[in-house]
């Protein structure tokens, strides 16, 4: 699985869009990109995924660049329970179908 | 049913002793996969079951760790001969496919004095 580079912590107001930067420049033709969050002392949460297009869902959007190389998860308007970490991740659907974890982005939403 | 669970929270062992942790899955969910996490990083694969088959073990599952899938239902995890350095969280996810989201349950806290 390609390896992600991503910002080890950002602070947002809450309120605003919470835009958390994910750089893939290895990713491969047939790697989706994944987000996930950890909030304090729980498991790890799915949010969002995607191939090509940009994605939306109840939580958050995920906006991919038209080469792959990088997205962006947005949180429309953050809370302070969106405090976590927030990983993203790249797999290949047969990539044995494991989620490899990088340390992720610290993100703390003040009020 | 709710989600994944796992059982228990919390262990405190002595070394040397063995432990045994429990993963009940969604239901429905073929594949169950088990993971580690010690403080500040982010979670590392231990293995991985599509119903009752062990189909893939990182090199992190040491000789004296071990895991079952009995029935294709729960799991369990078992490490034998703690050592310090087994201390950690371990969690437990599930999912349908190979492409879908995984569920996490809150994991184990497992410490080792």
């Amino acid at each position: 699985d390609a390896k992600t580079t991503q910002p080890t912590s950002m602070d947002c107001a809450e309120g605003r869009a919470a835009n958390l930067p994910c750089n893939h420049s290895t990713i491969s033709g047939n790697e989706y990109v994944y987000w996930y969050r950890q909030i304090h002392s729980q498991g790890p949460q799915y949010i969002i995924h995607g191939l090509k297009n940009n994605e939306t869902n109840e939580m958050a959007s995920l906006i991919i660049t038209e080469d792959r190389k990088s997205s962006t998860l947005i949180l429309p308007h953050a809370t302070l329970r969106d405090t976590a970490v927030y990983y993203c991740i790249v797999r290949a659907e047969a990539a044995g179908n494991k989620l490899t974890f990088g340390g992720g982005t610290r993100v703390l939403v003040k009020p | 049913d709710t989600g994944v669970s796992q059982d228990p929270r919390h262990k405190i062992t002595k070394r040397g002793q063995n432990v045994t942790f429990r993963c009940d899955p969604i239901s429905e969910h073929n594949r169950l996969y088990w993971y580690r996490q010690t403080l500040g990083q982010g979670p590392e694969f231990l293995t991985y079951f599509q119903n009752e088959a062990q189909l893939e073990k990182s090199r992190l599952l040491s000789d004296r760790f071990s895991a079952e899938r009995p029935k294709g239902s729960f799991s369990t995890l078992e490490i034998q001969r703690t050592e310090q350095g087994d201390s950690a969280m371990y969690l437990c996810a599930s999912s349908l496919g190979g492409g879908d989201g995984y569920t996490f349950g809150s994991g184990t806290r497992l410490t080792v004095v």
